[in-house]
């Protein structure tokens, strides 16, 4: 299946700060999405993201499809943000691969 | 509009066991995933419905099994339960039929003693 690997694995963070997450992939994807774990375990949505740029608040993504990466960029990072970043791509049109995510602490 | 809800969220079995999960999706959406995550293992795809039809399947043994109804609701079946199967259990649903974007439910966590 189609590898997917994602740096740095942990990142520790003044409050502030920004930060980058990197996602590479092996093959081309139809689909790639950004998330974010909460401590719970819930999943949360942050970017439907397989080309192109996008930004949500103080989170933004882009994604160059022909050369295989997607980065999440998060700028003036908050405690909040603190969790596990997955990406996840789609190559069949109904199966996602994840990423072994990037663990984000964030410190006041 | 609600978002995915799964039951039971926690769950205690033993080893031998047999366990059903249950997803319902956002409405509208007709395609639910399944999805198991350890720390060993990280986040990986168990099956994929869409009308009621499995379309897609991971690797994973005979002992995990699903079906969808009608409704679109989901469930999934976990038979002689082993310690392994420990997990969290995430459903996701999406809408068919343009952007295939993914929403997760709040899972369940299965503790297998």
């Amino acid at each position: 299946g189609i590898q997917v690997e994602q740096s740095p694995p942990d990142l520790i963070l003044q409050e502030g700060a920004n930060s980058t997450l990197r996602c590479n992939f092996s093959d081309s994807v139809n689909n790639l999405q950004w998330f974010h774990q909460n401590p719970w375990g819930q999943l949360i949505n942050l970017f439907y993201i397989p080309s192109g740029t996008k930004q949500n608040g103080r989170l933004s993504a882009t994604t160059v499809a022909t050369e295989r990466y997607s980065l999440l960029y998060i700028s003036s990072s908050q405690t909040t943000d603190s969790g596990v970043y997955f990406c996840a791509v789609d190559i069949t049109g109904n199966q996602f691969y994840f990423g072994t995510g990037t663990s984000l602490t964030v410190i006041p | 509009k609600a978002g995915v809800t799964q039951t039971p969220r926690y769950l205690i079995k033993t080893r031998g066991q047999q366990v059903t999960l249950s997803c319902s999706p956002i409405s509208g959406h007709r395609s639910v995933s399944w999805y198991q995550q350890t720390p060993g293992q990280g986040l990986q795809f168990l099956f994929e419905y869409f009308s009621e039809t499995q379309r897609n399947k991971g690797n994973f043994p005979g002992r995990f099994s699903g079906r969808q109804f009608s409704n679109s609701r989901s469930e999934m079946n976990v038979s002689t339960l082993e310690l392994g199967d420990s997990a969290l259990y995430l459903c996701a649903s999406s809408f068919v039929g343009g952007i295939y974007e993914q929403y997760f439910g709040p899972g369940t966590r299965l503790t297998v003693t």
